[in-house]
């Protein structure tokens, strides 16, 4: 259980166009997600955290207009980079939590997408 | 001083030995605590959660000490397939929200 996707696996665009990656909870019901980004040999930073049904909540110096989050349902959550550029090349991944079953208090576990690699020329 | 903090390494072992990672974090506060495991340009998986009673988990055992405010990671008999970098993570609850503080990773390459 707990199996989460992430759509497109590996991008390759040019500068200045926008790139949408899909990140889907398939097994359960997501009632948050968080975006992160990883550079190479760094660890994952935290991009914007995401509840079903309302604004995402975005990370200090993540730009909310270049990284547009839709969690429109407990099952998926898009993130948008729009007019990409070099710089944002990267390792961006998803990942989802859940409610434990049991309806104790939320343990706040999260289960992470395999992740989209972005090349911007 | 940031929030969660790891040795980076890589600390090299031979293969069967016996190998401790340690991570302190800031945040009295903090929820919950996990080890991840993160393979070359690949997404973190869980290796465990962490509780203060510790717990294990066949070669790996983890514990939590509140008062040091300190997790560590032993792995005992080494494979090769072990070789991978260990994130310590600490979930935090933050306006209603939990939250994953990630530190960056301790890199462990078992040597046959």
């Amino acid at each position: 259980g707990a199996v989460v996707s992430q759509h497109p696996s590996r991008v390759i665009c040019k500068s200045g166009t926008s790139v949408k990656i899909e990140c889907r909870s398939l097994d359960f019901q997501a009632t948050t997600m968080f975006w992160y980004r990883q550079f190479p040999k760094q660890s994952l930073m935290l991009m914007a955290t995401s509840n079903e049904g309302s604004k995402a909540t975005y990370e200090q110096g993540v730009e909310k207009d270049k990284f547009l989050i839709n969690h429109a349902s407990l099952t998926l959550s898009t993130l948008t980079v729009t007019s990409a550029h070099p710089e944002d090349s990267s390792f961006y991944i998803c990942s989802a939590s859940q409610k434990v079953r049991t309806g104790r208090a939320y343990d706040g576990t999260q289960y992470f997408g395999p992740g989209t690699r972005l090349l911007v020329l | 001083r940031k929030e969660v903090e790891q040795d980076p390494g890589p600390f090299n072992v031979p293969e069967g030995a016996t190998v401790a990672f340690n991570c302190t974090y800031s945040n009295s506060a903090s929820q919950s605590f996990f080890w991840y495991r993160q393979d070359c340009r690949k997404e973190p998986k869980l290796l465990m959660s962490v509780y203060s009673s510790g717990n294990e988990d066949g070669r790996f055992t983890a514990q939590l000490n509140r008062a040091s405010q300190y997790i560590s990671l032993l792995i005992r008999d080494s494979k090769l397939s072990d070789s991978a970098t260990y994130l310590c993570v600490v979930n935090e609850r933050t306006s209603g929200t939990y939250k994953y503080i990630f530190g960056t990773g301790t890199r462990l390459k078992v040597l046959a």
